[in-house]
């Protein structure tokens, strides 16, 4: 059974940094093909996609916020951080982690199976 | 990037009618990589429908999807109580330049 579970501040002031864990059970980061993204929801607003990382250490960013996150995975903890800097107002939204299953190789592509409940966060002063 | 449009914003329905759903995509969406997912208030997507046309996991036949290139549908047969959510498509062919839909609210009439 794959859970997936985020954490982090709730409420972070403009121009901080937001330092947000995903925490997930039920697969490995070091199994072959499996990656974990995080994706983003202002209120009442759509989904955008914010950033992925596989089990081979391979990254990849929205082009439009590459320059403001980062992405990383601790296999042993099985754990996934995404960090944004320079937080604004207009970044408050729920942070989803999500599993995907494989890679996109030879004509064959996954979605998000599995999703984390999400973590509000708020930037105010 | 590959914009995706869906209409309609939203679709006022009563339960056991059908429910057609519209994603247009800005240009051809590579080996039809659309997802569909199911939101409730409070809950984060659920996984509907992906290559397009393929129920993932524990999806009722209710639901299914269509289309490829730019337009793609989603179709629920007969609506149950437990459907009326926002639908939300996605192509995930591209990465990092993946993109969501703005939505389609399927509401009770």
């Amino acid at each position: 059974q794959i859970t997936l579970k985020e954490s982090g501040p709730t409420l972070v002031k403009p121009t901080q940094t937001l330092t947000l864990t995903c925490t997930f059970s039920g697969f490995s980061l070091s199994t072959s093909g499996v990656g974990v993204g995080w994706i983003r929801q202002p209120p009442g607003k759509a989904l955008e996609w914010l950033a992925l990382i596989y089990w081979n250490d391979d990254k990849r960013y929205s082009p439009s916020l590459k320059s403001r996150l980062t992405i990383t995975k601790d296999t042993s903890k099985n754990q996934v951080v995404l960090t944004m800097t320079n937080m604004d107002p207009v970044d408050t939204a729920t942070y989803y982690c999500a599993h995907r299953l494989g890679y996109c190789t030879g004509g064959v592509c996954f979605p998000f199976d599995y999703w984390g409940q999400g973590t509000l966060v708020t930037v105010s002063s | 990037e590959i914009v995706l449009t869906q209409s309609p914003g939203t679709l006022s329905l009563s339960p056991g009618e059908r429910a057609t759903l519209s994603c247009r995509a800005s240009q051809s969406v590579s080996s039809s990589y659309l997802a569909w997912y199911q939101q409730k208030p409070g809950q984060a997507p659920r996984l509907l429908i992906y290559g397009a046309s393929s129920r993932a996991t524990g999806i009722p036949d209710r639901f299914s999807g269509s289309g490829s290139g730019t337009d793609f549908t989603l179709t629920i047969s007969r609506l149950e109580p437990e459907d009326f959510a926002v639908y939300y498509c996605q192509q995930y062919g591209s990465s990092p330049r993946e993109t969501f839909g703005q939505g389609t609210k399927v509401e009770i009439k």
